[in-house]
């Protein structure tokens, strides 16, 4: 999926638990984002990173931290605030600002066990 | 919120017939893309059409824009089995920080 690698593919979480989806990218892009999906719903945008070392809320950000740390990776943390974390999580990378282009990854599931 | 709404929600067509989707959306946007998304995975990017532009082709598919009516279509010529995923429509809101917004896709069954 275009050199974004999302790890794990299926994460449980128990209640009261943090977890981190990973997600890498070796494309060189500036920058990253971090969509839920829902069933029969769209994406939706928790949080996005257009350089290192900054991140910007998206639409549904509570419950959710982020970290840009290095170019290449763009962790997504899942805390115990977030109280319907079962969805598909999808990360994507752009080149720059100026190619509006978005690579995916292929997905984690988390599912609350 | 979403930004765009596909129409319809659901599509089933036999294999050779064309494969027409809708997108409406609610603001003024700088382009609107076009994803697929075949069933647990990632999207992949289709096509891009920019406000200024009417209509563009990328191999079997067409897309047009009406900024007018707020809304794009994305039609699928000669469809086939492996074209069945769902499509997504993205837009990119003027002054809206390059934040891509999606709407809630489009479920296309390709029969043989």
């Amino acid at each position: 999926d275009g050199g974004i690698t999302q790890s794990p593919k299926y994460l449980f979480r128990k209640e009261g638990q943090n977890v981190t989806l990973s997600c890498e990218q070796n494309l060189n892009h500036d920058a990253m984002y971090w969509y839920r999906q829902d069933p029969g719903q769209g994406l939706r945008l928790i949080y996005y990173s257009q350089i290192v070392n900054d991140f910007q809320k998206g639409d549904i950000a509570e419950g959710y931290s982020v970290s840009r740390e290095k170019k290449e990776s763009f962790p997504l943390t899942v805390t115990s605030a977030q109280k319907n974390p079962t969805a598909f999580y999808l990360c994507a990378s752009r080149l720059d600002r100026t190619n509006e282009k978005l690579f995916f990854g292929s997905g984690t599931q988390l599912s609350v066990l | 919120s979403q930004q765009g709404e596909e129409d319809p929600q659901a599509l089933s067509i036999q294999e050779g017939e064309n494969a027409t989707m809708n997108c409406s959306y609610k603001t003024s946007i700088n382009n609107l893309q076009w994803y697929r998304q075949n069933s647990g995975r990632g999207l992949v990017h289709l096509i891009l059409i920019r406000s200024n532009e009417r209509e563009k082709h990328s191999g079997r598919l067409r897309v047009t824009l009406d900024t007018s009516k707020k809304s794009s279509s994305l039609l699928i010529t000669a469809s086939r089995a492996a074209d069945t995923a769902s499509y997504f429509c993205a837009t990119v809101v003027t002054g809206g920080g390059n934040k891509l917004t999606f709407g809630t896709g489009t479920q296309l069954k390709v029969e043989l």
